[in-house]
């Protein structure tokens, strides 16, 4: 089955800094590939998602890029703010079968930005 | 608008009474899916439903059971929990992936611990 790879695990910036996080997946089938936010003690809410023919897509502060060719895919935070703090999992999507819609997600990274 | 609603949010049971969590959505989707998240862990599929058709993954264990009577509702039995079970419980909806839906709307999850 497919599997996600995700770094760093723990991030830590100053107010205003931008945060990178890194996901790798291994089924060169995965077409969906959405990032999710999710609070303490809260439910996990998607933040940006990108399909298979886009290379970049980009929601005011955030962006993600991907790369089908090296199987990776990246999540862009500039100017973030103390509210950005809480953990982001990345997910990939293999559009086939019985795993039609099945998401898997990689291990998370908590954000913590400073003030 | 509460679209994927959980309840209880908080339940206590104690090891091997059974328990049963519950799913409502008013988004229509016709499918749903229960993971268990544990801290600091990533969520871990345990089972999907696409309409009315029943997707269990390889590692779920036979404790747990789920149905899911009608469009809206899906409920999670849990039948003997242990002490390992302790964890948060999500539940997820989506739209017909043949039709290209892929976002998965999460409800707010519900917290349980076994004493």
């Amino acid at each position: 089955g497919e599997n996600v790879e995700q770094h760093p695990s723990t991030l830590s910036v100053q107010e205003g800094d931008s945060a990178v996080i890194k996901c790798t997946y291994s089924d060169s089938a995965s077409n969906y590939f959405p990032w999710y936010k999710q609070e303490l003690g809260k439910r996990p809410q998607l933040i940006i998602d990108i399909r298979s023919n886009v290379g970049e897509k980009k929601d005011q502060r955030i962006a993600v890029t991907l790369n089908k060719t090296a199987k990776h895919f990246s999540l862009h935070i500039t100017e973030t703010q103390p509210e950005d703090s809480a953990v982001y999992f990345c997910a990939a999507s293999v559009d086939r079968g019985s795993t039609l819609g099945r998401l898997y997600f990689g291990r998370g990274t908590q954000l913590t930005v400073w003030p | 608008d509460a679209m994927v609603i959980q309840n209880p949010r908080y339940q206590v049971t104690q090891f091997g009474k059974p328990v049963t969590l519950s799913c409502s959505q008013t988004l229509n989707h016709n499918v749903m899916y229960w993971y268990q998240q544990k801290s600091s862990q990533a969520p871990k599929l345990l089972f999907h439903y696409y309409d009315k058709d029943f997707n269990n993954e390889a590692d779920t264990p036979d404790n747990f059971q789920s149905r899911r009577p009608n469009t809206s509702f899906c409920f999670l039995d849990i039948r003997s929990p242990g002490l390992g079970d302790a964890a948060m419980y999500l539940c997820a909806t989506s739209r017909d992936h043949e039709a290209g839906g892929f976002e998965q709307y999460f409800g707010p999850g519900t917290r349980l611990t076994v004493t």
